[in-house]
């Protein structure tokens, strides 16, 4: 799996939006991006995946470049909740790698 | 089910003894993975199973790491004779299909070797 790039933390604002950034500059044609997240002592939780085109879901959204090099995880409005580590993966494969992700505080 | 479950929860042993772990995954997925997270350490990739079978198994850290898998639904991990570097969060994760398919992670369950 192609390795991936991400600021090792950052704070956000209650009720604000989150940008979370991903730099993926060796992804192969096949490989989707992930976004996964895990609070303190749970298991990882899925958030959302993509190939090309942008998503969205319930839980946040995913901003692809036409490149697919970076790609952007908002979450639209932060609650304390959301307060977690977040990885970025790009996967084509049954092995995911969880890098050391970014660490979101959302402060209130 | 709702989603995958796992136990125990925790579990406390002394180095030596015999452990077993339990997954229940999401009812209907074929693929069922078994990951180990160390503390302040990456996921590892442990084993993967398709239906009963267990096509990679290169993970596994030494023979005394073994995992099965009946019906298609329910796994268990055991770990013989553990060891303290054996100690870590054991997550295991289903999936519908296999290859490319979303993976769904369970609590994960909290070893700690004495």
């Amino acid at each position: 799996d192609a390795k991936t790039t991400q600021p090792t933390s950052m704070d956000c604002a209650e009720g604000r939006a989150a940008n979370l950034p991903c730099n993926h500059s060796t992804i192969s044609g096949n490989e989707y991006v992930y976004w996964y997240r895990q609070i303190h002592s749970q298991g990882p939780q899925y958030i959302i995946h993509g190939l090309k085109n942008n998503e969205t879901n319930e839980m946040a959204s995913l901003i692809i470049t036409e490149d697919r090099k970076s790609s952007t995880l908002i979450l639209p409005h932060a609650t304390l909740r959301d307060t977690a580590v977040y990885y970025c993966i790009v996967h084509n494969d049954y092995k995911l790698s969880f890098g050391a992700g970014t660490t979101v505080t959302v402060r209130a | 089910g709702a989603g995958v479950s796992q136990s125990p929860s925790n579990k406390v042993t002394e180095k030596g003894k015999d452990v077993e772990l339990r997954c229940d995954p999401i009812s209907g997925h074929t693929a069922l993975y078994w990951y180990r997270q160390s503390l302040g350490q990456g996921l590892e990739f442990l084993i993967y199973f398709q239906g009963n079978s267990a096509p990679d198994k290169s993970g596994l850290p030494s023979d005394r790491f073994s995992a099965e898998r009946t019906g298609g639904s329910v796994s268990t991990l055991t770990i013989q004779r553990t060891q303290q570097e054996d100690s870590a969060v054991y997550l295991c994760a289903s999936s519908l299909v296999g290859v490319r398919e979303t993976q769904y992670f369970g609590p994960g369950t909290r070893l700690l070797v004495l």
